[in-house]
């Protein structure tokens, strides 16, 4: 069962333009959502997080969105750029207290590639 | 700072044989600890987390077991490999920022299988 699922597997667009990468989820649990990105042969790195308290968390070019309602989250790049090619993964977490241990289930990513 | 070691970053395996993916972190203490595998053209998949010395808590079944020796060292083992463990094997320690937590990753390490 794919609690967290990413649609898209790729998404092509200029540099310069914005890169929308979607994410839906399907446990309403979930009360903290993450987003990495990865390049071939490393670690994903942390980019950008939101808690279910908000609907929006901006940092740079970055913003995420949240829709409780609708399961749904979306990450914005504004302005894309052509470093931003990576493979993008969403992550759903339950609150670090109790029995979730930090624990975090991954959607199964969006290529982005981002042309000059 | 802390930083997350993982070793080998390739490995090149036989169907049968025996394997250890070893992890360390430096720069914290009692970390909670995770190892993830990315399957070909899937996500990441948690495999164990840990949240101590001797304490392993396993996701899915599986050929594959877990071991943590250590507060800081985390050792991923199969006794013998099966071609469906192929994949990219992923060290995670968390920090917990209040309620909420923030995974950090090593560099990974890709396993064939053949």
């Amino acid at each position: 069962d794919q609690q967290v699922k990413q649609n898209s597997p790729s998404l092509s667009v200029q540099e310069g333009r914005i890169s929308i990468l979607n994410c839906d989820y399907t446990n309403s649990m979930f009360d903290y959502f993450l987003w990495y990105k990865k390049y071939p042969a490393e670690g994903p790195t942390f980019l950008i997080s939101i808690s279910s308290i908000k609907d929006k968390n901006e940092d740079g070019r970055f913003t995420v969105f949240l829709n409780k309602s609708a399961k749904h989250l979306s990450l914005h790049i504004v302005p894309s750029q052509p470093g931003d090619s990576a493979v993008y993964f969403c992550a759903a977490a339950i609150h670090a207290g109790g029995t979730s241990y930090g624990k975090l289930t991954f959607g199964q990513g969006t290529i982005l590639t981002v042309h000059p | 700072s802390q930083t997350i070691h993982q070793w080998p970053a390739t490995l090149v395996q036989p169907v049968g044989s025996p394997l250890s993916l070893e992890c360390t972190v430096e720069g914290t203490s009692n970390p909670n600890l995770y190892w993830y595998r990315q399957a070909a053209g899937r996500g990441l998949q948690l495999l164990f987390y840990s949240v101590g010395i001797g304490q392993i808590s396993s996701e899915v079944p599986q050929n594959l077991s877990a071991s943590r020796p250590q507060d800081r060292q985390f050792i991923l083992s199969s006794k013998k490999l099966l071609l469906s463990d192929s994949g990219f094997y992923l060290c995670a320690w968390n920090r917990f920022r209040g309620l909420f937590t923030e995974a950090f990753f090593g560099q990974g390490t890709r396993l064939t299988v053949v």
